[in-house]
């Protein structure tokens, strides 16, 4: 059971906008820590994509954006392409916990 | 270009040992924390450890404090974890990874190794 919660599934055509979301609580999104974003690819180490909950690190598309309300996340993917096909995870600061750090179970993007 | 590359990884008996490395380059070693992270075979990451940049403060994950100890030596940029009472449960892909700043608890893994895997098995 991962401390931030998203959904294990979303799919979405070529060309549609798909939202992945991230719940947290008062200990960790809630209590104001950012949240951070990483793509995996099939068969690679995960990649930031989005940092301090909706700043893109250079050379990842404008097509992926991030926000942040409340005690949940969301990431965002316009103009879905085949290659977006991959797991993404939240990540961020848990106060409540010796773990520090916490990440969301991920999400499995497919692209039909 | 910032490279991390993990090594030191195998098959070891429960209750085993075994020390994992990463090399680190590219950029200036001691001036970020670094992380192990984990993911286990078909599951998702779990943060492991980390250690400021002058290796000051470190920190563990429940599931490892104890049996894990994470260090570094900034002369020659390189990580390591030490794994001893290893677990079934330890079995996972090891990624090194690389801080955004220098200081404990850190903020965002900017970059991350390919990773090594652990194998704990009788």
């Amino acid at each position: 059971q991962s401390v931030l919660t998203q959904p294990p599934s979303v799919s979405g055509a070529p060309g549609q906008r798909v939202t992945i979301s991230c719940t947290g609580s008062s200990s960790n999104i809630g209590a104001g820590y950012d949240v951070h974003w990483y793509q995996q690819l099939p068969g690679t180490a995960p990649k930031l994509l989005i940092y301090g909950n909706s700043n893109r690190p250079s050379g990842v598309p404008d097509r992926f954006s991030g926000s942040k309300s409340g005690t949940s996340a969301s990431l965002a993917i316009t103009g879905l392409q085949a290659e977006d096909e991959a797991d993404y995870y939240c990540q961020s600061y848990d106060s409540s916990l010796s773990g520090l750090k916490v990440f969301g179970g991920g999400t499995k993007l497919t692209v039909l | 270009e910032v490279q991390l590359v993990e090594s030191g990884g195998g098959v070891v008996q429960p209750g085993g040992s075994l020390r994992l490395s990463c090399a680190a380059s590219g950029f200036t070693f001691d001036d970020y924390a670094m992380h192990w992270v984990r993911q286990a075979p078909g599951k998702g990451l779990e943060w492991v450890s980390l250690i400021s940049g002058d290796g000051g403060s470190t920190y563990y994950a429940d599931s490892v404090k104890g049996r894990f100890t994470i260090s570094r030596d900034n002369s020659k940029n390189s990580l390591y974890l030490q794994m001893n009472s290893l677990r079934t449960e330890d079995t996972a892909l090891y990624y090194c990874a690389k801080d955004s700043t220098a200081m404990a608890p850190g903020y965002y893994f900017d970059y991350w190794g390919q990773g090594t895997l652990v194998t704990v098995s009788s």
